[in-house]
């Protein structure tokens, strides 16, 4: 399975909005509403930020959106903050497993 | 609160095997399933595989087949990853993380353990 596609890096200004795609197939984003996003800054453990495409877990500030269209699913940081510089991963459900995205790197300007 | 501990890191010689342990507490551990999940230095996250405590049902992805086996102690909530045959570029993190949401990956991470495969 291949992994799913991201771009490689975005950027925005504090207090503007970026959104970061992920393209899959109708093998997984397009068949499956268990998309899920993590966020992860240097040296430290992936956190779950969006989950079923727009989910947040409990203490996910709402500055952060999920969405999906057709077979790609996008994550939207509205109201940047510095320290929502990190890389970000998308995830879907295969079926019978899951699979990544390849990372998309969020600089905040 | 929900915690999953993981082993200590692991230098291996290439051919070798390693056995990471996650030991988790603050849930049920035999309600989710727990997943497997390598990062690469410098790479992006690698999905690996899941196991389901409860009955011990696995699977793992085509990547991994034959080479990764997946288990777990119900008496000790805890799970682990075997992974055989290494080579150099299995040095990563291996992360586990429990699926509490039972719709991801992973919601709950363990702190990951770092295996470096070296001659």
């Amino acid at each position: 399975q291949s992994a799913l596609t991201q771009p490689p890096s975005a950027s925005g200004s504090p207090g503007q909005s970026v959104t970061i795609s992920c393209t899959g197939t109708s093998s997984d984003i397009g068949r499956y509403n268990y998309v899920s996003w993590y966020q992860q800054h240097p040296g430290r453990v992936p956190k779950l930020i969006i989950y079923e495409v727009n989910k947040r877990p409990s203490g996910v500030p709402d500055r952060f959106s999920g969405s999906k269209s057709g077979n790609t699913a996008s994550l939207t940081v509205s109201g940047l903050r510095a320290e929502d510089e990190a890389d970000y991963y998308c995830s879907s459900y295969l079926g019978s497993n899951w699979v990544f995205g390849g990372g998309t790197k969020l600089t905040v300007l | 609160q929900v915690q999953l501990v993981q082993s200590g890191a692991e230098v291996k010689k290439p051919g070798a095997s390693v056995k990471v342990s996650c030991k988790t507490s603050g849930y049920i551990f035999t309600g989710y399933s727990i997943h497997w999940v390598r990062q690469a230095p410098g790479q992006g996250l690698e999905y690996m595989g899941w196991i389901d405590p409860k009955d011990g049902r696995t699977d793992s992805t085509q990547k991994f087949q034959g080479r990764v086996a997946l288990t777990r102690d119900t008496s000790i909530n805890t799970a682990y990853m075997e992974l055989s045959t290494l080579k150099s570029d299995d040095t990563a993190v291996y992360y586990c993380a429990g699926d509490l949401f039972r719709t991801t990956c992973g919601d709950s991470w363990g702190q990951g353990t770092l295996v470096t495969v070296s001659s």
